[in-house]
């Protein structure tokens, strides 16, 4: 079955420190992948997005994420935090075609950036 | 109102009630989405609505009812639920092209069965 894996299940940083959140997907096929973010008190919202092309994706806030096709991973880095980045951060993959439509989300990170 | 919004935001409910969760978008979406979020647990999709029919239900036993009568409103149905069902359910919604699948999130309902 498909599967989103997120090893981190929480990370504590200090404001200035370096980012990289892992996710690893589980399907052959051809997949959109996504980092959603929610931020404490607010909705879940799109953090960034891969569908084709450049594999090093840029989203918001000065977030990226690099997807390896050849390690099934997608994981997202933002090189200097701030302490407004503390949230829970969710990987998704989406598949559809042939009758079937799966999104799947991985069980999130939570960050906490210390000021 | 803009975005997608939920209502209630709260229920506490007995296993033998009936109630129901109440879902709006205001983006002009075509596709809707309920999904269930546990601690500890990804969180699941439960059902999918593509303009008004539903195309996806992932094994979602039947005490759990949606009902989407046109591509702005989405209901979940609840009916002798137990305990196990508390969750936070969030409805999403995305304009249903194939590739272009990035979701908008409700604040969600947060369920408590009693």
């Amino acid at each position: 079955a498909q599967s989103v894996s997120q090893h981190n299940h929480h990370v504590i940083l200090s404001e200035a420190a370096s980012l990289e959140l892992g996710c690893n997907y589980s399907y052959g096929g051809t997949v959109n992948l996504f980092w959603y973010v929610q931020y404490p008190g607010q909705h879940l919202q799109l953090l960034l997005k891969y569908f084709s092309g450049d594999p090093l994706v840029k989203g918001i806030k000065g977030f990226e994420a690099e997807f390896i096709k050849s390690k099934f991973s997608f994981n997202l880095r933002k090189p200097s935090v701030q302490w407004s980045d503390t949230a829970e951060y969710f990987c998704a993959v989406n598949v559809w075609g042939s009758g079937t439509y799966k999104y799947i989300f991985g069980t999130g990170t939570r960050l906490k950036v210390l000021a | 109102e803009t975005g997608v919004t939920q209502t209630p935001r709260h229920l506490v409910m007995g296993m033998t009630n009936k109630k129901s969760l109440k879902c709006e978008q205001h983006l002009g979406h075509n596709a809707m989405y309920w999904y269930k979020q546990s601690a500890k647990k990804p969180l699941e999709l439960m059902f999918v609505y593509n303009f008004k029919e539903q195309t996806e239900n992932n094994s979602v036993p039947s005490r759990f009812s949606p009902e989407c009568p046109n591509s702005s409103h989405l209901f979940l149905h609840l009916h002798t639920l137990q305990p196990e069902d508390s969750a936070l359910y969030l409805c999403a919604s995305s304009q249903w092209g194939g590739r272009y699948n990035e979701q908008f999130f409700g604040p969600g309902t947060r369920l408590t069965v009693l």
